[in-house]
């Protein structure tokens, strides 16, 4: 099993351009989440999804999209990438909500 | 009061040290504790969940104090490997439908 898989696992990009992040997971789990985390700081829930077709916010959205196509797929979309979205972003991907996550190795973003 | 609480730290200890770090919760509701340990620049994993009457796994212990809304976690006979930054993580049964994580507590082991 791969757990949970990220790609990209680096990326550039200018300010205005946009990208989708791909997070893949192989247990058949229901929830999947997206984080950041910024230097020095902890993790902030962006969204997250409790099964195929359905997505949430989390405590910072703004300036990102989602999408849950599928089960085994979480896509996080920014449209129009600005500096300050700058960060580690984790996917992560669980049972259920009280239950233990399983995160992918990270996709760090620089936006310049 | 932030919803899930850590001291930062850092924690300075000398391999073969006992440390202990709390880290107190917001939501009397909550059900669901568990340890996670980051190293610098990877994904969080997994240490170990946490239950009501305590647990063990190998050096680690981990402890729940409902009244006092705090957890607890135990390294004993440090290792340098067990420099790192651990994470408390807690489940706030908000309707969120989420785990909070706190912000971490960093251990640095020095030989």
């Amino acid at each position: 099993n791969a757990g949970v898989t990220q790609t990209p696992k680096f990326r550039v990009l200018k300010t205005g351009q946009s990208m989708t992040l791909l997070c893949a997971q192989d247990m058949n789990h229901e929830y999947m989440y997206w984080y950041r985390q910024d230097p020095g700081m902890g993790l902030r829930l962006i969204h997250y999804s409790v099964g195929e077709g359905t997505t949430a916010k989390g405590e910072v959205p703004d300036g990102y999209n989602v999408s849950r196509l599928k089960k085994q797929n979480f896509l996080l979309g920014l449209e129009s990438a600005a500096p300050s979205q700058t960060s580690v972003y984790f996917c992560a991907s669980s049972y259920g909500p009280n239950y233990e996550q399983y995160f992918g190795p990270g996709t760090r973003l620089t936006v310049t | 009061r932030k919803e899930v609480e850590q001291d930062p730290g850092p924690f300075n200890v000398p391999e073969g040290a006992t440390v202990a770090f709390n880290c107190t919760y917001s939501n009397s509701a909550s059900q669901s504790f568990f340890w996670y340990r980051q190293d610098c620049r990877k994904e969080p994993k997994l240490l170990m969940s946490v239950y009501s009457s305590g647990n063990e796994d190998g050096r680690f212990t981990a402890q729940l104090n409902r009244a006092s809304q705090y957890i607890s976690l135990l390294i004993r006979d440090s290792k340098l490997s067990d420099s790192a930054t651990y994470l408390c993580v807690v489940n706030q049964d908000t309707g969120r439908r989420a785990l909070t994580f706190g912000s971490g507590t960093r251990l640095q082991v020095q030989p």
